[in-house]
């Protein structure tokens, strides 16, 4: 089975700071990792996977997520945080070797605060 | 480019009255399409998804149904509507296993 965790609920940063948003995660095999962005009363929008290669993936609006093998991580960063980058922060994981049709399991989401 | 078009935004609908939504899907062929809930502004419940026309898998039970009659259409129905069914309802669509799912804008329900 395979599992996602984001540790915090919620995360508060001052803009121009940067931002980490923690998610860990647990497959049988090798993971295929995402992360979305959720604005209220909308969609999730995705912003950046990891399926292989290098560690580091960049994406969309100047954020990137480093995967990290041992620690079975996936954290989601920005080196400097806008107050519009405030929403729901969703990360998602699926077993390369499972099935797409079922597709991704998704953490429990983390409510980002960039405070101005 | 693709597109996800879910309607309406937003309904109320009494208990037990009937439910339809329908999400559709231009710019590509044979997707897998989704369902799923958002409850509380939360956590995802995965619904029903799709692979085919006319093929439907459930992964929760309850008075919920999905159905897919065309390729690039989704729909999911209630006969009858409970309180609980109240939630923001999420179509989202699949192209391969290593592509995003890509989410339609939502339709948030309030049964009253």
């Amino acid at each position: 089975a395979q599992s996602v965790a984001q540790p915090e609920d919620q995360v508060n940063v001052a803009e121009g700071n940067p931002l980490t948003v923690k998610c860990t995660y647990s497959v049988s095999g090798n993971p295929y990792l995402f992360w979305y962005v959720q604005y209220p009363n909308r969609g999730l929008q995705f912003l950046l996977k990891y399926i292989t290669g290098d560690n580091l993936v960049k994406g969309s609006y100047g954020f990137e997520a480093e995967f990290n093998k041992s620690q079975t991580s996936f954290h989601l960063k920005k080196p400097s945080a806008l107050v519009s980058d405030s929403a729901l922060y969703f990360c998602a994981v699926r077993d390369i070797g499972a099935g797409s049709a079922r597709q991704l399991t998704f953490g429990s989401g983390t409510q980002l605060t960039v405070l101005p | 480019s693709q597109t996800i078009h879910q309607w309406p935004a937003t309904l109320v609908q009494p208990v037990g009255s009937p439910l339809s939504l329908e999400c559709t899907v231009e710019g590509t062929s044979n997707p897998n399409l989704y369902w799923y809930r958002q409850a509380a502004g939360r956590g995802l419940q995965l619904l029903f998804y799709s692979v085919g026309i006319g093929q439907i898998s459930s992964e929760v039970p309850q008075n919920l149904s999905a159905s897919r009659p065309q390729d690039r259409q989704f729909i999911l129905s209630s006969k009858k509507l409970l309180l609980s069914d109240s939630g923001f309802y999420l179509c989202a669509w699949l192209r391969d296993g290593n592509s995003p799912l890509h989410f339609g804008n939502g339709t948030r329900l309030t049964v009253t």
